[in-house]
């Protein structure tokens, strides 16, 4: 079963608009931790913002915030005021705490692309 | 404080010859995880490292495919006899420990080029 889902294929936003790109994540622990890399067309995987399940909170970076619904388990990203360089492919990640097996690895999803119009 | 450093960033190997990729963690980072990225795809998991310990290799092949992290110097991910499939972007993270909020830090990756 797939752990990190993101449906989204591609989207487009105009410059300074705000952009939800979706995040949906399957797991039985009680103790994960979610994050977002962007990745330009450069190949380097940078690191975005996390959020972990326990935090009541949800997570903001600057113009990057994550909208964290636990019942729903779904962990999307919002981008407020979309600028030009923010166009590249963006990773959904889920670290898992597993009590039976299994290590605590960085699982990814398929990503999506944005495109920032001017 | 450096970050992830991979080497090379680039590597064109033909088939049936070995590729060696390299890894130098950032400073401090006991934990090494190597992922693999095929063209339009996401980052799929092949292996978990501590100093000399492999603790998770549930993503690597069975055959060709084999890595190390020695007390010292880089973690190398080695693929032997390489096909054209093998040919795809190989990243390499490291973490200072393992915690909900460890953030992994990225290298920049080796693109490997199989003719």
């Amino acid at each position: 079963a797939q752990k990190i889902t993101q449906t989204q294929p591609g989207m487009f936003v105009q410059e300074k608009e705000a952009v939800t790109l979706d995040c949906t994540y399957d797991t039985s622990d009680q103790s994960y931790g979610l994050f977002w890399y962007k990745q330009p067309s450069s190949g380097e995987m940078i690191f975005l913002i996390y959020q972990g399940s326990y935090d009541e909170q949800n997570a903001t970076e600057g113009r990057y915030s994550l909208n964290f619904q636990k019942a729903r388990k779904s962990a999307n990203l919002v981008i407020s005021a979309s600028q030009l360089g923010d166009s590249a492919m963006y990773f959904c990640a889920m670290r898992e705490f597993p009590s039976e097996g299994g290590s605590e690895k960085l699982v990814f999803g398929k990503g999506m692309k944005l495109t920032v119009n001017p | 404080n450096a970050g992830v450093m991979q080497n090379p960033r680039h590597l064109v190997r033909r088939r049936g010859q070995e590729a060696r990729l390299r890894c130098s963690p950032m400073k401090g980072h006991s934990h090494v995880y190597w992922y693999r990225q095929l063209p339009e795809e996401g980052l799929k998991f092949m292996v978990y490292l501590q100093k000399e310990n492999i603790i998770d290799e549930s993503g690597m092949p069975k055959e060709r495919f084999s890595a190390e992290f020695p007390k010292e110097g880089p973690s190398i991910l080695r693929i032997q006899q390489v096909v054209r499939g093998d040919s795809a972007a190989y990243f390499c993270a490291s973490s200072p420990g393992v915690g909900m909020n460890t953030e992994a830090f990225f290298g920049q990756g080796t693109r490997l080029t199989v003719v």
